[in-house]
């Protein structure tokens, strides 16, 4: 199966400065890569997702990158704001039944703490 | 607005209790999946439910662990016999547009 390995697994920044997490799979079939942003007691909540056929995609602050060849995706934040404090999962999946999404392979997390 | 709702948020059970959790959906659909995520750890995948059957399951999926759509709108995860081990955040999960979007979860705490 698919494994994801993320880092760093704490992350501390300074109120307007930049964010980059990583994460690397391991399963070539994988197509779709979404980030979760978790807050304490909360539910995972997506942020921005990518898709194998695409190599960067942007929402204002957030962005994602995609190097198929390599294996790896990563997740940049610019400007940071105390309020981006959480926990960050990656995740990467497959195409399930009926042209649907399989499953999520989770990373294990970036603790980000932002300063102001 | 939330895409699914949870009951209940908190569950306390003793070991070796049954537990059904409960996923609620907005409005209807075909694609669930369940997660959990134990404290201070990543979330995992436990099944994922496609048009009344189960689509995929993962190891943590064992035969104490079950999954139905009883009414045909809500769905429930099922354990049979509760383990110390089980005490996690559960979460549902609902397919839309291409993307997962979780439910607010169910706080199992087994004693």
């Amino acid at each position: 199966g698919e494994n994801v390995e993320q880092h760093p697994s704490t992350l501390s920044v300074q109120e307007g400065d930049s964010a980059v997490i990583k994460c690397t799979y391991s399963d070539s079939a994988s197509n779709y890569f979404p980030w979760y942003k978790q807050e304490l007691g909360k539910r995972p909540q997506l942020i921005i997702d990518i898709r194998s056929n695409v190599g960067e995609k942007k929402d204002q602050r957030i962005a994602v990158t995609l190097n198929k060849t390599a294996k790896h995706f990563s997740l940049h934040i610019t400007e940071t704001q105390p309020e981006d404090s959480a926990v960050y999962f990656c995740a990467a999946s497959n195409r399930g039944r009926g042209s649907t999404l399989g499953r999520l392979y989770f990373g294990r997390g970036t603790q980000l703490t932002v300063w102001p | 607005e939330p895409e699914v709702t949870q009951t209940p948020s908190h569950q306390v059970t003793q070991m070796g209790q049954e537990v059904i959790l409960r996923c609620v959906p907005i409005s209807n659909h075909l694609y669930f999946y369940w997660y959990r995520q134990i404290l201070g750890q990543k979330v995992e995948f436990l099944v994922s439910f496609y048009n009344n059957e189960i689509s995929e399951k993962s190891e943590i999926f064992d035969d104490q662990f079950s999954v139905e759509r009883p009414d045909g709108s809500n769905f429930t995860l099922k354990i049979r016999s509760t383990k110390l081990e089980d005490s996690a955040m559960y979460f549902c999960a609902r397919y839309r547009n291409n993307e997962q979007f979780f439910g607010p979860g169910t706080r199992l705490t087994v004693l």
